[in-house]
């Protein structure tokens, strides 16, 4: 079955400093991958669409200086949450949907502490 | 490999039956499951949520089913109505990462 990746699973980081956490699609094309961000005990929030080979489309209210996102190849992703403060803390998770079902299948996530 | 699973990626259901959602999973140590409902161009919104030690949780139309030994729980929609049409994904989670299923398209026929 199609597995979607992240590298790492947790990091904790000086505050501002930046992290970049990748997401990879192990086994399978993915022209289009998600980035999402989750609080505690809420829905997942969508941040922004990336698009192979061009540039991210970010949700109102996402900061794109602030997360960068680099959709290089057909199976890469990377989000790099740039001057990290304390309130950038949470739980990043990547989806990439496979291009012939448009199945989205969602990465373990990533758990960002920033101190 | 999957350790979520959706094996239905699509559900048809009559507005007022019952709809079920399925989804299997592999690891026993998952101590967590969700339900998320997600819309097209929108993010999942999360729906409904059983911890390992329950065997069902209830909130208003919606419950979820927990099976632990045959590690497989399901999503009960009663009445359906048309504004349940939506991507159905379940999750499960060890506390520190979650494993997301492929979804389930429901369709609700008014």
């Amino acid at each position: 079955g199609a597995v979607v990746s992240q590298h790492p699973s947790w990091v904790i980081c000086k505050s501002g400093t930046s992290v970049k956490i990748e997401c990879r699609s192990l086994d399978f094309q993915a022209t289009t991958m998600f980035w999402y961000r989750q609080f505690p005990k809420q829905s997942l929030m969508l941040m922004a669409t990336s698009n192979e080979g061009s540039k991210a489309t970010y949700e109102q209210g996402v900061e794109k200086d602030k997360f960068l996102i680099n959709h290089a190849s057909l199976t890469l992703s990377t989000l790099t949450v740039t001057s990290a403060h304390p309130e950038d803390s949470s739980f990043y998770i990547c989806s990439a949907v496979l291009t012939a079902t448009y199945e989205q299948y969602f990465g373990p996530g990533t758990r960002l502490t920033v101190t | 490999d999957q350790q979520v699973k959706q094996n239905s990626p699509s559900l048809s259901v009559q507005e007022g039956r019952i709809s079920i959602l399925n989804c299997d999973y592999t690891n026993s140590m998952f101590d967590y499951f969700l339900w998320y409902k997600k819309y097209p161009a929108e993010g999942p919104t999360f729906l409904i949520s059983i911890s390992s030690i329950k065997d069902k949780n209830e909130d208003g139309r919606f419950t979820v089913f927990l099976n632990k030994s045959a590690k497989h729980l399901s999503l009960h929609i009663v009445p359906s109505q048309p504004g349940d049409s939506a991507v159905y994904f379940c999750a499960a989670s060890t506390g520190n990462q979650f494993y997301f299923g492929t979804g389930t398209s429901l369709t609700v026929i008014p």
